[in-house]
């Protein structure tokens, strides 16, 4: 069965610093592979998706992520985190049309 | 732009009432979905459809049932409102994979239900 695992479930880091939000996935083949974002009281928005090809993917606010075969990991960054990044992060991935989602990583920026 | 339109945002019910959540998406996407969201527990899969009529339960369909008499359109049913449906829930839907499709979920903006 698949899985997509977020280690954290919280995430502090200060106005500009740069971030790092984890995720492993447990699949066979290639996955598809997502990250979202929700800011509060609003539904997910996609900020970047991977199927094949570059492995570094470049995603929209700035986002980026690099999806690792030999880790299962598809972590998403950021070099320099603005204020209103602040929100839910969710990795989700599969092998089909319906993806599995992580838990989700709340990011609270400081300024 | 890409519209995924959830009925009602906030909804307050009591305890035994039937309850509609409606789901409307103008891409003409064939896949539907209806997902709850709990604080720790992230999106749990309630019910999926791949085509009109057509429904598949997921992970926690138990309390719930669907509706979809049109491509555009995806309701969830309620059909006796308990406490522990108190939650948000967020409708999606996306394109089945093929060619340079990844199937990527596009989501309502969610709709928060509290049964008393």
């Amino acid at each position: 069965a698949q899985s997509v695992t977020q280690p954290d479930i919280h995430i502090t880091v200060s106005e500009g610093a740069s971030l790092e939000l984890r995720c492993n996935y447990s699949y066979g083949a290639t996955p598809y592979l997502f990250w979202y974002v929700q800011s509060p009281g609003q539904g997910l928005q996609l900020l970047l998706k991977y199927f094949s090809g570059d492995t570094l993917v470049q995603g929209i606010k700035g986002f980026e992520a690099e999806f690792k075969r030999s880790q299962s990991s598809f972590n998403l960054r950021k070099p320099s985190v603005h204020w209103s990044d602040a929100a839910e992060y969710f990795c989700a991935g599969g092998g089909s049309y319906i993806p599995t989602f992580g838990r989700g990583t709340s990011l609270i920026v400081h300024p | 732009d890409v519209k995924v339109t959830q009925s009602s945002r906030y909804l307050v019910k009591r305890t035994g009432e039937k309850v509609f959540l409606e789901c409307v998406q103008d891409m003409d996407h064939e896949n539907m979905f209806w997902y709850r969201q709990d604080p720790g527990l992230g999106l749990r899969l309630i019910y999926f459809s791949y085509d009109v009529k057509m429904k598949e339960k997921g992970d926690i369909p138990e309390g719930y049932s669907v509706s979809r008499e049109k491509k555009e359109r995806f309701s969830l049913i309620l059909e006796s409102a308990s406490t522990n449906q108190t939650s948000m829930y967020l409708c999606a839907s996306s394109r089945i994979p093929s060619g340079g499709s990844t199937g990527e979920l596009f989501f309502g903006e969610g709709s928060r239900l509290t049964v008393l």
